[in-house]
């Protein structure tokens, strides 16, 4: 079986600043790697995915994941934050063929001005 | 493009009484999942479905059922419901990347069902 662990509940940061959100997994076969955001009483957005290949992988909104695998770690990065990123955060592991999704517990991002 | 869609979006039930909620997965898509979300907790894996199958189950007891229907459409189905089973509940579809041999399985969730049990 696979386990995600978030190492932060919450994280606080002012606009502009940048943010790491930590994740580490723990699996014995291969993964895939997901970061889910969700807003405020709505559901999970895919927030970007590491499948194969580069282990940087980047979103559309500046967000950028690094997977490491000597480490198990798949954090999540930006250089700079915007208020808008206010979120919760998730990270989660796949490790099989059409398999379930293990989540960890979350990381609040509050951002403020 | 839709994407997944649930309902109710809100409901309240009273213990021991029995819900179902409903979901229309993304179009194109054929593999339906649930998760159960409690309040500050990641999302708990409940069950998979596809071709009209249950494929692949978590942790969760035999009070929580489901269904697929022909369209790919899927029911979640609580029965004697317990004062924890209040939760947000989520149903995500999926399409399998590489599928037939290896794949992830990306997931499109939807906006959810939030249930409270009183």
């Amino acid at each position: 079986a696979q386990s995600v662990t978030q190492l932060d509940s919450q994280v606080p940061v002012f606009e502009e600043a940048p943010v790491e959100l930590r994740c580490n997994y723990s699996s014995s076969v291969s993964v895939y790697l997901f970061w889910y955001v969700q807003y405020p009483n709505q559901g999970l957005q895919l927030l970007l995915k590491y499948l194969s290949g580069s282990t940087l992988v980047e979103s559309i909104n500046g967000f950028e994941a690094e997977f490491n695998k000597s480490q198990t770690s798949f954090h999540l990065r930006k250089p700079s934050v915007h208020i808008s990123d206010t979120a919760e955060y998730f990270c989660a592991v796949q490790g099989s063929t059409l398999g379930r999704l293990y989540f960890g517990r979350g990381t609040q991002l509050t951002v403020w001005p | 493009d839709a994407g997944v869609t649930q309902s109710p979006t809100h409901l309240i039930k009273t213990r021991g009484q029995q819900v179902t909620l409903r979901c229309s997965p993304k179009s194109g898509h054929d593999t339906v999942s649930w998760y159960q979300q409690a309040l500050g907790q990641g999302p708990q894996f409940i069950f998979q479905y596809y071709e009209e199958e249950e494929r692949q189950r978590g942790n969760f007891p035999d009070r929580f059922s489901g269904h697929q229907f022909p369209n790919y459409s899927s029911e979640l189905n609580v029965n004697a419901l317990l004062l924890g089973d209040s939760a947000l509940y989520l149903c995500a579809s999926s399409l399998v990347i590489g599928r037939g041999n290896s794949g992830a399985n990306v997931l499109t969730f939807g906006a959810g069902s939030r249930l409270t049990v009183l």
